[in-house]
């Protein structure tokens, strides 16, 4: 089983500033894959980034990295330089290596980006 | 490529009535996931489809059921409309393979009254 937690609610920056959003989970399974998910207004989900468990270096997509700290079992989304257009929810996800298709979603983190 | 399409985008029912979503997933993308997703519940795992066969479910009643193609076009069904089946759900297609990145469509709204 699968459980993901993000503990912010909700989280502010000013436009061009850094933030970082942090997600823990728990796995009883040896292979897994995490996920960080961008949900706009308009509902339209969105992939920001993907990790593999078995792979040490941290992902990088762009002004999107993580840190992934598996011993921890913390998967933080840092966001550089912040735009008005990451304003959004973000979601924390996991992947177990047998679980075909089931994403496992944290509850999700209220981005707001101020000019 | 297209993106994930799903049909109707909005939808109003009354309860008991029975309801039929559509997805048509990425070319090429042989698995399709759908996800319910409610202010209060968050996002949940309703089941996942390849190849025809349900390979994964979570933990929904049997009143939640769904098919697929062999064009992998997929459809989810919910008999019996409960006020509380009102969501937004949510289609998304992948690649085969354990991780694999999912891609959205712009998912469903039901509204039961």
């Amino acid at each position: 089983a699968q459980t993901v937690t993000q503990s912010q609610p909700e989280m502010s920056v000013q436009e061009a500033e850094t933030v970082t959003l942090s997600c823990t989970y728990d796995t009883s399974e040896n292979n897994y894959y995490l996920f960080w998910y961008k949900q706009p207004p308009s509902r339209q989900m969105i992939l920001v980034i993907r990790q593999e468990a078995y792979k040490q270096q941290n992902a990088t997509e762009n002004r999107f990295s993580v840190n992934f700290q598996k011993a921890a079992k913390s998967f933080s989304l840092k966001i550089s330089d912040s735009q008005l257009g990451d304003t959004a929810m973000y979601f924390c996800a996991s992947a177990g290596g047998t679980s075909y298709g089931k994403l496992t979603f944290g509850q999700g983190t209220i981005l707001t980006v101020h000019p | 490529k297209a993106g994930v399409t799903q049909t109707p985008r909005y939808l109003i029912k009354t309860r008991g009535q029975q309801v039929t979503l559509s997805c048509s997933p990425i070319s090429g993308h042989r698995s399709v996931s759908w996800y319910q997703q409610t202010p209060g519940q968050g996002l949940q795992f309703l089941f996942e489809y390849f190849s025809e066969t349900q390979r994964n479910k979570g933990n929904f009643p049997g009143r939640f059921s769904g098919r697929q193609f062999s064009n992998s076009r997929s459809e989810m069904n919910v008999s019996t409309l409960e006020l509380g089946d009102s969501a937004l759900y949510l289609c998304a297609s992948s690649l085969d393979g354990p991780g694999g990145e999912q891609y959205f469509g712009p998912g469903t709204r039901l509204t039961v009254t």
